[in-house]
Order: C-alpha cells, then sequence, then structure tokens
C-alpha cells in the first residue's frame, strides 16, 4: 500500500465506549498528524508528532489520547465522548515539520458518537 | 488576530465555465500559502505552495496566484472531474508553532455537465 492508510473508515459509538484509531503511513515521513474535520469549519490540527516525539497539543480534551509507537504508526484513543465530538478524524504525514513539506492526508475515519 | 476566509463558500459552474475561487488572509507575515482540493468521503490532497506575492502555480486547469492579501485559485474550462471542495491555509510568522496553519473553511465546487 501506498500513502496514508487509516481505519476504520466509519466508527459508531456511545458515549462510554473506549475505541482507537489508527493511522499507517508508507511514505518514509518523519512527522504525523491528527486533525479534527467538522462541517463547514476549518481543520482543527489536534496532536503532532515529529520523530515519535509529541510536539503540539492543541488544548485538546483528555478524552482524546494519542500514541505515536514508531514514525510510521499513529493511535487516537478515544474514551468517554461526547456528541459534539462527531466529526471527521483526518491523519496527515509530512516529510517534516514546517512549511516546506506539504500535508499527506488519509481518508478518514468517519465518528458518530451517539 | 491572524484570519483566512474563503469566498464563496459554494460556486456552481457550467463545464467549460472559468471562474476564480478566492482566497483572502491577514495574517502580520507569511511564511507560505497552501492550496488542497478534498473529494468527497477522502482527505484533502496538496495543490500547491505559493511563497510570496506575485508568485504562479499551475496544474492543468487550474492555477494559483498570491497578492500580500488574497490568493486566487483559477479554474480554466473545468470538467465535472473539477468537482471537489478546495481549501486555503496560510502558515504565518506569528505562529509559535512551525506546524500550526490557519486553515479556510473551503469553497465547494460543483462543474455541471
Amino acid at each position: 500500500e501506498t500513502g496514508v492508510t487509516q481505519t476504520p473508515r466509519h466508527l459508531v459509538m456511545g458515549m462510554t465506549n473506549k475505541k482507537s484509531l489508527k493511522c499507517e503511513q508508507h511514505l518514509g515521513h518523519n512527522a504525523m498528524y491528527w486533525y479534527k474535520q467538522s462541517a463547514k469549519k476549518p481543520l482543527e490540527l489536534m496532536f503532532v508528532y515529529n520523530f515519535k516525539e509529541q510536539t503540539e497539543n492543541n488544548s485538546v480534551p483528555s478524552r482524546f489520547s494519542p500514541e505515536c509507537p514508531n514514525s510510521s504508526h499513529l493511535f487516537l484513543h478515544l474514551h468517554t465522548l461526547q456528541p459534539e465530538d462527531s466529526a471527521l478524524y483526518l491523519c496527515a504525514s509530512s516529510q517534516e515539520t514546517g512549511y516546506n513539506s506539504p500535508l499527506h492526508f488519509g481518508n478518514g475515519t468517519r465518528l458518530t458518537v451517539t | 488576530e491572524d484570519q483566512v476566509t474563503q469566498s464563496p463558500e459554494a460556486l456552481r459552474l457550467q463545464e467549460g465555465e472559468s471562474s476564480s475561487l478566492n482566497c483572502s488572509y491577514t495574517v502580520s507575515g507569511l511564511r507560505g500559502l497552501f492550496w488542497y482540493r478534498q473529494d468527497p468521503g477522502k482527505g484533502p490532497e496538496f495543490l500547491f505552495t505559493l511563497y510570496s506575492a506575485g508568485e504562479e502555480k499551475e496544474k492543468e486547469r487550474l492555477k494559483a496566484t498570491l497578492t500580500k492579501k488574497e490568493s486566487f485559485l483559477h479554474i480554466t474550462a473545468p470538467k465535472p472531474e473539477d468537482s471537489a471542495t478546495y481549501l486555503c491555509a496560510v502558515d504565518s510568522l506569528s505562529m509559535d508553532s512551525n506546524y500550526q496553519l490557519i486553515w479556510g473553511a473551503g469553497t465547494k465546487l460543483i462543474i455541471k455537465p
């Protein structure tokens, strides 16, 4: 496989459930990101990992917990979510952090919290 | 406060009808401006990076231009397959982080055959 792969594509979970989103990049990039995309709103950066180290946590609630075991894999662990957390969650990677490295996105996980 | 605004929110064109999408920005200093295309059910796909006023980039029917206040994405003789949401993002010198982009909300482009 090439590019950035996200699983699952769709997820429905109750407010008391625990689930995880998975992202894998096959591009040899050093930086990985989690973004949240809500309808008609700008993309919101959630977390950034550079060489497996978390370098940005954009004031995200603790019910979202990221994990980056290596530079190719990124997880987003979810627990006790709220209905307003329903959105498209996008994973992205880039060769390095900074404006000279375009982002490569996966196709996202559509999350619905009931 | 740094801000990026895209207009119009949605644009419907006939096939072959050329037009432009606008991305206006208010930032203290521009490091780069990016255009992405997003198809339904998919993640954004990188199109262009522009760094300084006067710069232009082209790809097939798309041409991106940059001034000190805004960027335009010109679409010449569009085809139905150009239908997508086009996103603009800015990297501002005022941002402490190298990772923070300021994103617009996007323009949904629909090309009717």
